[in-house]
């Protein structure tokens, strides 16, 4: 039962590179989510996508965009990292609920 | 307007003992859904129970339950009999307006640190 998969598991990125975070899903639902979480803080809304095809701002989206290609996969692309952008990121998928998450990518933007 | 207040950042609790995390959240719709999860330190996110809003028995899971105050726009987890592995940050979510997209919105989090 792998559920929802994220990789890679830690980053550490110098300011002003690039990266995408990959996040597989194989429970064929049709929602994707991805969430950032601050020290301390509770998670975020980047980006979120209802269907292969169909993405859409979350609460937090600047600096990051989506792609949805397949029903499976939902990448997170940095395209210049700032140091804002160190946190932990969350993938999570859902039909109808709970959402499941993947066990998140610690990131680091020195 | 923060729409999900947890207003507890931390509370300890004595192993067997049950313990109670607020939970106040704000919408004008009539039909969302409430959520508790679990980070332990590992930091993987654990979802615990669910409650509609129509739902008119307060949800229960195990030792887990949702006292569900719906005039009060209150959901608060209670975990009876607390064990050494309860020790985590707990986080409730609501879910509004569900054609957009089933989003979560959380709320900042309780640390409970079970004391044997």
């Amino acid at each position: 039962n792998a559920g929802v998969t994220q990789t890679p598991k830690f980053r550490i990125l110098k300011i002003g590179q690039s990266m995408t975070l990959q996040c597989t899903q194989d429970m064929n639902h049709n929602y994707m989510y991805w969430y950032r979480q601050d020290p301390g803080m509770g998670l975020k809304l980047i980006y979120y996508s209802v269907g292969a095809g169909i993405t859409d701002k979350g609460e937090v989206p600047n600096g990051y965009n989506v792609s949805r290609s397949t029903t499976e996969d939902f990448p997170l692309r940095l395209e210049l990292a700032a140091p804002s952008q160190t946190s932990v990121y969350f993938c999570a998928s859902s039909d109808e609920q709970p959402q499941h998450f993947g066990d998140g990518t610690r990131l680091s933007i020195l | 307007a923060q729409k999900i207040t947890q207003t507890q950042p931390g509370m300890f609790v004595q192993e067997k003992e049950a313990v109670t995390l607020d939970c106040t959240y704000d919408t004008s719709d009539q039909s969302y859904g409430l959520f508790w999860y679990k980070q332990p330190s590992s930091g993987e996110m654990i979802f615990l129970i669910y409650q509609g809003s129509y739902d008119e028995q307060n949800a229960t899971e195990g030792r887990y339950s949702l006292n569900f105050q719906k005039a009060r726009k209150s959901a608060n987890l209670v975990i009876s009999a607390s064990q050494l592995g309860d020790s985590a940050m707990y986080f409730c979510a609501m879910r509004e307006n569900k054609a957009a997209g089933n989003k979560l919105t959380f709320g900042g989090g309780t640390r409970v640190l079970v004391k044997p």
